[in-house]
């Protein structure tokens, strides 16, 4: 059953605390995207990502970071430089860079 | 910086009736244009894309494309109250490589 998954559903976070979002894909997409939507907004671009072992900064990188090892997998870690990280993060794949996208179901990221 | 614009709503639709969103979008060379639909607490989803000036239908949806006018529609025909959502735009940039999303268009279809 291929698409894309994201992990957890919802994540809290501490000030101070690094987490890290997961977001898998099976199928077989090249390119990847992490997108960010706070409540009655559209979605702002964080990183992107076109291929394996390269990734781009997106309209608000600072206080992300990705990485992109495997073809299937582009974790997104929020770092404590964010200040203000509650928001509901999505993933998208896509098979070609510039191609339609497709959403994981998404993370809901709260602060204690 | 390029904007996709779009009335954020309520747009209020009786059963049965049209719906008809609307989306301006500033960048000129956009190319590739999306419409999304997007259930309170869930992700996007696909409804249709578009990328030649006129109409494009599918089932209920219809997207309309005019590129002179930098403006892309959709219309649900028959809307159910299933169709209650919020109805995102997206636009390509110049390049065709990365998206730039409205702010959405709430839909409520009553009963």
């Amino acid at each position: 059953d291929g698409g894309i998954t994201q992990s957890p559903k919802y994540l809290f976070r501490k000030e101070g605390q690094n987490v890290t979002l997961s977001c898998e894909q099976n199928l077989n997409h090249d390119a990847m995207y992490w997108y960010r939507q706070d409540p009655g907004q559209g979605l702002r671009l964080i990183y992107y990502s076109q291929i394996v072992n390269d990734f781009q900064k997106g309209d608000i990188a600072e206080g992300y970071s990705v990485s992109r090892e495997k073809k299937e997998s582009f974790p997104l870690t929020v770092t404590s430089a964010q200040k203000n990280p509650t928001a509901f993060y999505l993933c998208a794949s896509s098979i070609g860079w510039g191609e339609t996208q497709y959403f994981g179901p998404g993370t809901r990221l709260l602060v204690l | 910086q390029k904007e996709v614009e779009q009335n954020s709503g309520p747009l209020s639709v009786p059963e049965g009736a049209i719906a008809s969103l609307n989306c301006t979008y500033s960048d000129r060379g956009s190319q590739s244009f999306f419409w999304y639909r997007q259930y309170s607490g869930k992700s996007p989803e696909l409804i249709m894309f578009i990328y030649s000036n006129g109409d494009k239908e599918d089932g209920r949806f219809t997207a309309q494309l005019n590129k002179a006018s930098q403006y892309v529609s959709l219309l649900i025909r028959d809307s159910q109250p299933s169709d209650s959502a919020t109805y995102l735009c997206a636009v390509d940039n110049n390049a065709g490589n990365m998206l730039t999303f409205g702010g959405g268009t709430r839909l409520m279809v009553k009963p």
